[in-house]
């Protein structure tokens, strides 16, 4: 199993929906969790962290985290044309934050 | 202003051939990386520095070598023992080394394209 899981998409959806990107990791003793969002042919940039259960919002942006599940999700309200991009979801490595384990990435297109 | 950069952007190797990737960042950062990205995939961690002259292997360090002899530079050395080095390589730093303050937050440069003739 791998240590962090996203679908790979493309993840279609109309302008002014909400997106849903989904990430679930392997290992339970994680305690903080990153989404960063990458541009077709540009480096990642933070987007959201969060680190409790629970929701945490940042404008149009929601991170969702169930710790007993082990799945954290990105909720993107009123999507964007421009917010069509490949979306990672990051773990810190069990051995310390300074290290992520990324996953694969949610390729979201939004359409017109 | 501050950030990380990475030249060259674009680099062409033939096989058997070494090539050099530089990272340089003035945001007085303690911890660099260097991560591997190929199609459809995420990021792959070659190497990691937590502290000057003192580096780790990540998960796919064969046939890379790096050094940290200065805290803003981080080159990574792709060798001609690395069997697929065509990839897309960034480099990124983050706040926290040995004292432990982190958020989690990786600071990326622009990448370096490598493609193998």
């Amino acid at each position: 199993q791998k240590e962090v899981e996203q679908n790979s998409g493309p993840l279609s959806v109309p302008e002014g929906a909400i997106a849903s990107l989904n990430c679930t990791y392997s290992d339970r003793g994680s305690q903080s969790f990153f989404w960063y969002r990458q541009y077709s042919g540009k480096s990642p940039e933070l987007i959201m962290f969060i680190y409790s259960n629970g929701d945490k919002e940042d404008g149009r942006f929601t991170a969702q985290l169930n710790k007993a599940s082990q799945y954290v999700s990105l909720l993107i309200r009123d999507s964007q044309p421009s917010d069509s991009a490949t979306y990672l979801c990051a773990v810190p490595w069990a051995g310390g934050y300074n290290k992520l384990i990324f996953g694969a990435g949610t390729r979201l297109a939004v359409h017109p | 202003d501050g950030g990380i950069t990475q030249s060259p952007k674009y680099l062409f190797r033939k096989e058997g051939q070494n090539v050099t990737l530089s990272c340089e960042q003035n945001l007085n950062h303690d911890a660099m990386y260097w991560y591997r990205q190929d199609p459809g995939q995420g990021l792959r961690l070659i190497y990691y520095s937590q502290i000057v002259n003192d580096f780790q292997k990540g998960d796919i360090a064969e046939g890379y070598s790096v050094s940290r002899e200065k805290k803003e530079s981080f080159p990574l050395t792709v060798t001609s023992a690395q069997k697929n080095p065509t990839a897309f390589y960034l480099c990124a730093s983050s706040i926290g080394g040995l004292t432990g303050v982190n958020t989690g937050e990786l600071f990326f440069g622009e990448g370096s394209r490598l493609t193998v003739l």
